[in-house]
């Protein structure tokens, strides 16, 4: 059974603050990962993708890759109210994985709270 | 990325009834998938959408539940068959684009009563 594992909040932190969310998974073949933002009664959106070991940044995301420990985070700096949503970890399995082509295998999510 | 719709946007419908999903891409795309969340879950996949062949079924999904058409690169249904309360959810359309990206529809929210 692959697996990816995320601790569910939910995650205070203060405005301004960086808020660090982990993930880890099981299938280590996996190559793609994805983290998703999720507005509570709204659809994910695709905030990050990282492929390669090592750190991503975009605007005030950071993601960080580590294959041989099977994990990855997204650092959030200079949190705002508005981050406070839902964060999905997403890990492309492999290609054989459950006869799919090799779809995406989703966390339960960590709920994220920025407190003004 | 692809602009993503979906009808209806929520309905609530009976016991026994059956409701047929539509999603809609802007442009064309390889692959169209099916999923679903449960009230407080993550998404689980329902169905990878083939075009011009029958729809690929993830384990505890089965066609005669969740039929599945793909009639073209653009257009998608799913259809939620002899409904129970248990099928009350969220059903998201998603699309994969160049790479592994995927994209995900604004969702219908189904409540069965």
């Amino acid at each position: 059974q692959k697996e990816v594992e995320q601790n569910s909040g939910p995650l205070s932190v203060p405005e301004g603050a960086i808020a660090s969310l982990n993930c880890t998974y099981s299938d280590r073949g996996s190559q793609s990962f994805f983290w998703y933002r999720q507005y509570s009664g709204k659809s994910p959106e695709l905030i990050m993708s990282i492929y390669s070991n090592g750190d991503k940044e975009d605007g005030r995301f950071t993601a960080q890759l580590n294959k041989a420990s099977q994990y990855v985070s997204l650092l959030i700096r200079d949190s705002q109210p508005s981050d406070s949503a839902t964060y999905l970890c997403a890990v492309k399995g492999g290609d054989d994985y459950g006869g799919s082509q090799g779809n995406l295998i989703f966390g339960k999510g960590t709920k994220l709270s920025v407190k003004p | 990325s692809a602009v993503i719709s979906q009808k209806p946007s929520r309905d609530i419908c009976q016991r026994g009834t059956s409701l047929t999903i539509q999603c809609q891409v802007d442009s064309q795309v390889t692959m169209m998938f099916w999923y679903r969340q449960q009230p407080g879950q993550s998404l689980t996949l329902i169905a990878t959408a083939n075009q011009g062949s029958e729809a690929t079924y993830e384990s505890g999904f089965v066609i005669d539940k969740f039929p599945i058409s793909r009639p073209n690169l653009t257009f998608s249904t799913l259809t939620v068959s002899n409904m129970s309360p248990e099928d009350s959810s969220i059903y998201l359309c998603s699309v994969r684009e160049e790479g592994y990206e995927q994209y995900f529809g604004p969702g219908t929210r189904l409540t069965v009563t």
